[in-house]
């Protein structure tokens, strides 16, 4: 089946700081990818959905500006929070889907932020 | 590592069939396991959910019971609707870290 990558796996960063996270598709061409988030002991809470070549769309809660989404090619999207908080600390994992796959989609295997 | 095997799709089934779709799972723990479903053009909403042994979930007519002896967590619904389309995902979450890992999906299509 088709796979799909995530970057770093886990990440500890500082108060205050950047952090990029990875999601690619390996074998296959990702026309839109989603970002989600999971909260303790709660399900996943989809943040954005991002299409190549385009602005993301951003759910209604999710600060844009601060979860800032680029799917510059088919098969890369990136994930960056902006002046990580504590409060930003979660498992965030990305899917792919590739065109024509109707609602097909592909998670990684996630990435564990922990702000310090 | 933990990973999640669920049946390939797509299913296609009539109004009224019952309906199974299979799930096993392999874990270093004892993981919470869950059934999630996207709706067309929507995120993964939690459909169900278990976390123990012979704990089943159940909602919208939907059930799974978390089997350790067979490493598994068949989802069921006796009787599919239409509006039941949608595709469908197995995940487990070990207790300590709670990261979460999915099956690969199953179509849905149901047919009046």
């Amino acid at each position: 089946g088709a796979v799909v990558s995530q970057h770093p796996s886990r990440v500890i960063c500082k108060s205050g700081t950047s952090v990029k996270i990875e999601c690619r598709s390996l074998d296959f061409q990702a026309t839109t990818m989603f970002w989600y988030r999971q909260f303790p002991k709660k399900s996943l809470m989809l943040m954005a959905t991002s299409n190549e070549g385009s602005k993301a769309t951003y759910e209604q809660g999710v600060e844009k500006d601060k979860f800032l989404i680029n799917h510059a090619s088919l098969t890369l999207s990136t994930l960056t929070v902006t002046s990580a908080h504590p409060e930003d600390s979660s498992f965030y994992i990305c899917s792919a889907r590739s065109h024509g796959s109707e609602e097909t989609q592909y998670f990684g295997p996630g990435t564990r932020l922990l702000v310090l | 590592g933990d990973s999640v095997t669920q049946m390939e799709g797509p299913v296609t089934l009539s109004e009224e069939a019952f309906l199974t779709i299979n799930c096993t799972y392999t874990a270093t723990g004892y993981p919470s396991l869950f059934w999630y479903v996207q709706y067309p053009g929507e995120g993964l909403q939690l459909l169900l959910k278990a976390t123990k042994a012979d704990d089943k979930g159940s909602n919208k007519g939907f059930e799974a019971t978390y089997r350790k002896e067979t490493t598994s967590f068949h989802l069921e619904k006796g009787s599919v609707q239409v509006s039941d389309s949608a595709v469908y995902f197995c995940a487990l979450s070990e207790s300590l870290n709670n990261d979460m890992r999915f099956g690969a999906g199953t179509r849905l299509t149901v047919k009046p």
